[in-house]
């Protein structure tokens, strides 16, 4: 079985662009998690979604939004970036709002 | 607010010798889960730890949990140059949903 799968793998943008990251999750599980990992510290948690709708946010700013759509996938999207927001972007799924969580390989985005 | 602290941050060890890894809690969690983190990797699931005095062991590896003191160790046997990694604790509350709460991870190199 096909666990939680993330695109693109790499991505290199310059600030004050857009950038949209994609998360498919494990069949079958409805919820949806993204982290943000800074090199060198543990992930970061941004929002976390089920049955598409959005059901905790951490402390980041508004650039910084997302949707799950009816197939259970999700988007994250953040707009002017920033230098800072160069990381790795975990995607994590779960069958329900509580319980383990799976993660993805992750995205990482370098911006310039 | 849940916070998690992890030490040590950095461990050098040479293979064969014993060491413990100390992860504590701020407020009382439901789930405490350790992962192993390869450098540009994302995270693998280690052990889920549910109630106080779980003990889980794989390999080389044996997590353990205390929820009264809201303590976990993750003590390595007979270490070997395989086990060098990055090793997180993480902790949900079910009131937050599956949200993670990490420690700032522990650097592990594993010296032949």
């Amino acid at each position: 079985d096909a666990g939680v799968t993330q695109s693109p793998t790499h991505l290199i943008k310059t600030r004050g662009q857009h950038v949209t990251l994609r998360c498919s999750p494990i069949s079958g599980h409805k919820s949806v998690s993204w982290y943000q990992q800074v090199l060198g510290q543990g992930p970061q948690f941004i929002f976390q979604y089920y049955e598409k709708e959005e059901r905790g946010r951490g402390n980041f700013p508004d650039r910084f939004s997302a949707r799950q759509f009816p197939n259970y996938s999700s988007e994250l999207n953040v707009n002017a970036l920033l230098l800072g927001d160069s990381a790795l972007y975990l995607c994590a799924s779960s069958l329900y709002w509580v319980g383990e969580q799976f993660f993805g390989p992750g995205t990482r985005l370098t911006v310039l | 607010e849940l916070k998690v602290e992890q030490n040590p941050l950095f461990l050098s060890m040479q293979e064969g010798k014993n060491y413990t890894i100390y992860c504590n809690y701020s407020t009382t969690s439901d789930r405490l889960y350790w992962y192993r983190q390869d450098p540009g990797k994302s995270l693998e699931s280690l052990f889920v730890l549910l109630s106080n005095g779980a003990v889980k062991q794989e390999g080389r590896l044996m997590a353990s949990l205390d929820t009264k003191a809201r303590l976990s160790t993750l003590h390595i046997t007979a270490a070997v140059h395989d086990l060098s990694a990055t090793y997180f604790c993480a902790v949900d509350k079910e009131t937050s949903g599956s949200r993670l709460t990490f420690g700032e991870g522990t650097q592990l190199t594993v010296n032949p």
